[in-house]
């Protein structure tokens, strides 16, 4: 199993659209987990970091479940601006590293 | 959120040359540095992590006397890819992280292109 997967997508939404995209992870001693976005022939930004208990940023929502080894993203009510490919990462792999899943690709349509 | 540098931001080089690209954190201290590679529309390839002040960590299959990492200080790391070729053409992007468990910061990357 690789550490961190992600469906690669793509993704093909409507605006206005929810989408949600789930990150699973092997390694349960993982610490920290973050959702990063990456515009085309761009470096990746951080989106926002993922806590026990869940946390929303205006549109985005990132959860985690330890028990099940996931972590998700959901976006709400989906805008042109959010096309972009979303990576998962995990920090806490057998070396310490941050692992970054392959991305989803999404893209919104008008 | 916090700044890192990386420099240049393009580069041509001829085959058998050698390149050095630089990766600073402008307000904070890194720890922790990675360099990625990401070959176009493929993810981000994990190269090496380099922990200042001590021999880089090399992912399997990754040279380490041709991709020389160096984290002399907490504030910068370079890479040089030794004696380029073709092949080595791609995006090199680094990354910094002030401590355990907290968020990288991504330079703005390096389109190398080897001819």
């Amino acid at each position: 199993r690789k550490e961190v997967e992600q469906d690669p997508g793509p993704f093909n939404v409507p605006e206005g659209a929810t989408v949600a995209f789930n990150c699973t992870y092997s390694n349960s001693a993982s610490q920290s987990f973050f959702w990063y976005r990456q515009d085309c022939r761009k470096e990746p930004k951080l989106l926002m970091s993922v806590y026990s208990s869940g946390n929303e940023d205006g549109r985005f929502t990132a959860q985690l479940n330890r028990a099940s080894q996931y972590i998700s993203l959901l976006i709400r009510d989906s805008k042109l601006s959010d096309s972009a490919t979303y990576l998962c990462v995990v920090y806490g792999g057998s070396q310490g590293n941050l692992i970054f899943g392959k991305g989803t690709k999404l893209s919104v349509k008008p | 959120g916090a700044v890192v540098s990386q420099h240049p931001s393009r580069v041509i080089c001829k085959s058998g040359t050698s390149v050095k690209i630089e990766c600073r954190s402008l307000d904070f201290q890194a720890t922790t540095m990675f360099w990625y590679r990401q070959f176009p529309k493929k993810s981000l390839m994990l190269m090496a992590t380099s922990n200042e002040g001590s021999k880089a960590t090399y992912e399997q299959g990754v040279e380490k006397d041709k991709f020389l990492i160096n984290h002399a200080s907490l504030t910068l790391s370079t890479l040089t890819v030794t004696s380029a070729h073709p092949e080595d053409s791609s995006f090199y992007i680094c990354s910094a992280r002030a401590g355990q468990n907290t968020e990288a910061f991504f330079g703005q990357g390096t389109r190398l292109t080897v001819v």
